[in-house]
C-alpha cells in the first residue's frame, strides 16, 4: 500500500530556517499537503501543492516537490517559537481519496 | 467563521460503558471523515462518508460505528469502549477541492 515517509525529530535556532522533508511511494499521487498539529489540538492544514507543480510559496512558508523522487519538502523561513508543533506530510490520490499521512516530524524551536 | 466543530473536547468513559463523539461542519462539505491518532502516531482513518455512502475501511473494529444523519451532522459510536480504544478522534471534511478541515478532536479516555 501507500507509505509517507519523515523523519521524526527537527530542532532549529530562532530565526533560522527549517526544512522538514518527506518522501511517498505512490505514483498516482495528485495532492500533497502539510498540516501542523500542536500539542492536544486538530490538524492545521498549511498548504497543499498540485503533483503537477514544483514549487509553492507562501509567505514563510516553500513547499518543493520532486515528483521523479518522490520528494517533498516545507521550509519555514525566519522560525519562530510559535512555530513548534508536530507537522505532518500527507498525500492523497484525485476524488476524496482519503488521505495517507506520515507519522509527523516534531519541530523544537529553541529561542 | 465556517468551520469543523468536535463536542465534546474531552470525554471520559467506562471500559465497556458505549460512548457517542460529534461532529457538525458550517463549511457544507459532502465529504466527512473519522480518524483516530493514538499518542505519537499519525491519524488513521476509521471511515468516511462520501454524501451518504459509507466507507469503512478494511481494519476498523467493528465496535466502531458512524450515524451520518444529514450534510452538517456525524457521529463516532464506540460500543465497547476498551483500554485500547483511548485516544484524539479527528473529524474532518473536504469537498471537490480536495482540502480536507480537521476539527480540534475529542480526546477520549476509558477508565
Amino acid at each position: 500500500g501507500e507509505d509517507v515517509e519523515q523523519s521524526l525529530f527537527l530542532s532549529v535556532r530562532e530565526g533560522d530556517s527549517s526544512v522538514i522533508n518527506c518522501t511517498y511511494t505512490d505514483s498516482s499521487s495528485t495532492y500533497l499537503y502539510w498540516y501542523k498539529q500542536e500539542p492536544g489540538a486538530g490538524l492545521q492544514l498549511l498548504t497543499y501543492i498540485f503533483s503537477n507543480m514544483d514549487m509553492k510559496q507562501d509567505q514563510r512558508l516553500t513547499v518543493l516537490l520532486n515528483k521523479k523522487d518522490k520528494h517533498l519538502s516545507l521550509r519555514i523561513a525566519d522560525t519562530q517559537t510559535g512555530d513548534s508543533a508536530i507537522y505532518f506530510c500527507a498525500e492523497t490520490g484525485a476524488g476524496n481519496t482519503p488521505l495517507v499521512f506520515g507519522k509527523g516530524t516534531r519541530l523544537s524551536v529553541i529561542a | 467563521d465556517a468551520m469543523v466543530i468536535q463536542n465534546p473536547r474531552y470525554q471520559v468513559t467506562q471500559f465497556g460503558k458505549p460512548v457517542t463523539l460529534s461532529c457538525s461542519q458550517t463549511l457544507n462539505h459532502n465529504v466527512m471523515y473519522w480518524y483516530q491518532q493514538k499518542s505519537s502516531q499519525a491519524p488513521k482513518l476509521l471511515f468516511h462518508y462520501y454524501d451518504k455512502d459509507f466507507n469503512n475501511e478494511a481494519d476498523t473494529p467493528d465496535n466502531f460505528q458512524s450515524r451520518r444523519p444529514n450534510t452538517s451532522f456525524c457521529f463516532l459510536d464506540i460500543r465497547s469502549p476498551g483500554l485500547g480504544d483511548a485516544a484524539m478522534y479527528l473529524c474532518a471534511t473536504s469537498s471537490a477541492s480536495n482540502e480536507q478541515f480537521f476539527g480540534p478532536g475529542t480526546r477520549l479516555t476509558v477508565l
